[in-house]
């Protein structure tokens, strides 16, 4: 399968602040790259599909770039309602794997 | 609305078995692959299996930490997808989600069930 790496797996962030979260593929994965949020108690939601496409109803200030095996997540003025772990997930192969997660916490 | 409830999670023995299953609302369920994933507690998420529709002949996968012990199944004409747990082990907790893929060359998963919580333990 082919695994994927987070990093930071957290950081500490203030409102307004521009964050960018890497995750890296064990190979390439094209722009098979999907990006999801998700809050304490809450389900995961999907931000971003192939790489860079905003799910609908997403805000703006979040945006996705990368292909091959190297991919961000960046946020554009951080909000509170952000604060919350991301996960990147591959769709390239049929077995759908995700990193390990990134927890987005308030400085 | 388009939703999906799971139901049947419980404490469960190291050895035992459960079987989980979710219902869908508000979509064609019979045309989306529809699959399952965990989260244990504290821990991220983990792709655990998924059954294609009938066009693709229904067919299966599983992550290799739970082939051959789990089984997904589903019934288009009750708009209902299954998990078959066997052999559990006490890595198996977790809060197990259904999930719908989307149709086309990109597949992510939306929406999300709210999950149901599978202890294993004695």
């Amino acid at each position: 399968d082919i695994q994927m790496t987070q990093s930071p797996s957290s950081l500490s962030a203030s409102v307004g602040d521009r964050v960018t979260i890497t995750c890296r593929a064990s190979q390439s994965i094209s722009n098979y790259l999907n990006w999801y949020q998700q809050k304490p108690g809450k389900v995961p939601k999907v931000l971003i599909y192939a790489a860079s496409s905003l799910q609908s109803g997403v805000p703006s200030r979040f945006s996705g770039s990368g292909s091959g095996t190297d991919f961000t997540l960046t946020i554009n003025g951080l909000q509170p309602e952000d604060f919350a772990t991301y996960y990147c997930q591959q769709s390239y192969t049929t077995h759908l794997t995700f990193g390990g997660g990134t927890k987005v916490e308030i400085k | 609305e388009v939703q999906l409830v799971e139901s049947g999670g419980g404490l469960v023995p190291p050895g035992g078995s459960l079987r989980l299953s979710c219902a869908a609302f508000g979509f064609t369920f019979s045309d989306h692959y529809m699959d399952w994933v965990r989260q244990a507690p504290g821990k991220g998420l983990e792709w655990v299996g998924r059954t294609r529709n009938r066009a693709n002949g229904y067919t299966t996968e599983y992550a290799a930490s739970v082939k051959g012990r789990f089984t997904v199944s589903r019934d288009d004409s009750k708009n209902s997808l299954y998990l078959q747990m066997n052999s559990l082990k006490t890595e198996d907790t977790a809060v197990y989600f259904c999930v719908r893929e989307s149709m086309g060359s990109y597949v992510w998963f939306d929406p999300w069930g709210q999950g149901t919580l599978v202890t294993v333990s004695s």
